[in-house]
């Protein structure tokens, strides 16, 4: 799986957009951008995942640069309960995830 | 999403005895399931890629004779800590991959050996 790069921490006010980068420069054709996050004492949740396209669902939007290197997560509109830590992962799919250290996100009231 | 559940969630047990965590995809069929495990303040590990009705793939370092894991239905896998010691407490959690190679996780399972 190709590496990624992300900041270790991020504060975001509450109710503004939480805007998370992710690098993965070394990203190969067929390999995905998947977005978990866990919070504290929690398993992860899965938050959304794209190939080349920009994807949005209930819980967040992922931007995909056009030449797949980097990605950017947000969260419309961060509450309380968003703090957590944010993991991206590049993947084919069908392969194992394994976990970097993520972006500790802090929501600030 | 999909539901995953894991249970026990807390488990305390003396040292030398073997401790059995149960990882169930409740609302879809998972050919693969994986085990994790997490020290405070550390990311997940993997320890472990299960197969159902295959033999499991251990990650370098996990001892598979320690960790003995059965996917033995689309629905269910297992992980047993054998011979647990206090070395062995951690934080276990299990996924299940869905169709679309989704991860969806257990809410962990707390191990705690005295």
């Amino acid at each position: 799986d190709a590496k990624t790069t992300q900041p270790t921490s991020m504060d975001c006010a509450e109710g503004r957009a939480a805007n998370l980068p992710c690098n993965h420069s070394t990203i190969s054709g067929n390999e995905y951008v998947y977005w978990y996050r866990q919070i504290h004492s929690q398993g992860p949740q899965y938050i959304i995942h794209g190939l080349k396209n920009n994807e949005t669902n209930e819980m967040a939007s992922l931007i995909i640069t056009e030449d797949r290197k980097s990605s950017t997560l947000i969260l419309p509109h961060a509450t309380l309960r968003d703090t957590a830590v944010y993991y991206c992962i590049v993947s084919r799919g069908y392969q194992k995830v394994t976990f970097g250290i993520g972006t500790k996100l802090q929501v600030i009231p | 999403g999909a539901v995953v559940s894991q249970h026990p969630s807390w488990v305390i047990c003396k040292s030398g005895t073997s401790v059995k965590i149960e990882c169930r995809s409740l609302d879809f069929q998972a050919t693969t399931m994986f085990w994790y495990r997490q020290f405070p303040k550390q990311s997940l590990m993997l320890m472990a890629t299960s197969n159902e009705g295959s033999k499991a793939t251990y990650e370098q370092g996990v001892e598979k004779d320690k960790f003995l894991i059965n996917h033995a239905s689309l629905t269910l896998s297992t992980l047993t800590v054998t011979s647990a010691h206090p070395e062995d407490s951690s934080f276990y959690i299990c996924s299940a991959r869905d169709s679309e190679y989704i991860q969806y996780f257990g809410a962990g399972t707390r191990l705690s050996v005295l």
